[in-house]
């Protein structure tokens, strides 16, 4: 069974241009998270679906970050424009199903490294 | 303010020698606590977790943690390193949503020489 997998694994574009993150989650899974690492500091949750909903989008840092998740299977983060400060890993995890947490191990995608020059 | 702590950013151990990464978290009430690894080019991959019961938990690849209450602790710990668990490890926190919503700590890289 395929795991979470994210396109591209790395991206490099200039500040001011716009840049797509895709996540697949592992099939039948409900859930999905977009996480952030920043350089030298933690990873920093920045939303979750529930199917194709927002479940919670708490941690998304600012109106220049759009994720969607088509009919609840794979989901996009756009950033546009991009700045500097956006550069970082961005990880997506998915989980089969939320409450009982003894069922609901999030699994990670390697992530997507993106440089902002 | 909430966060998870992991004091230690960089740590060298020799092969076969005992390893202890440190966590500590400040949530006023006991959270859902992980450790994740990351070894190079691979996604984050979950080695235990502890949500109540036994402090003790045991996870995959021979590693241990100790949930202290009284320290606000859960130490990853493992009796022997092998050269292949030089990875990056992250200790989380999910503060109770039952969400998956984790609260991560920096991360301490671990190097094993030989």
């Amino acid at each position: 069974e395929a795991g979470v997998t994210q396109f591209p694994s790395h991206s490099v574009i200039e500040k001011g241009q716009t840049v797509t993150l895709r996540c697949d989650p592992i099939s039948g899974h409900d859930n999905l998270y977009w996480y952030r690492r920043v350089m030298g500091k933690e990873i920093k949750f920045l939303l979750h679906f529930v199917k194709e909903s927002k479940q919670d989008e708490s941690g998304m840092p600012n109106n220049r970050f759009l994720a969607e998740r088509t009919g609840g299977t794979y989901s996009t983060l756009k950033v546009q424009p991009a700045e500097l400060e956006d550069s970082g890993v961005y990880f997506c995890a998915s989980s089969l199903r939320a409450g009982g947490l003894m069922n609901t191990e999030a699994f990670f995608g390697q992530g997507t490294r993106l440089t902002v020059v | 303010a909430q966060s998870v702590t992991q004091p230690d950013i960089h740590i060298t151990v020799s092969e076969g020698a005992s390893l202890e990464l440190r966590c500590n978290y400040s949530y006023g009430a006991t959270p859902y606590l992980f450790w994740y690894v990351q070894s190079p080019g691979q996604g984050l991959q979950l080695l235990l977790k502890y949500f109540s019961g036994d402090t003790l938990v045991q996870g995959i690849k021979g590693f241990e943690a100790e949930f202290k209450r009284s320290q606000s602790s859960f130490n990853l710990r493992k009796p022997s390193v092998h050269w292949s668990d030089a990875a990056e490890y992250f200790c989380a926190v999910d503060p109770n949503t039952g969400f998956q919503k984790l609260v991560f700590g920096t991360g301490t890289r671990l190097l094993v020489s030989p």
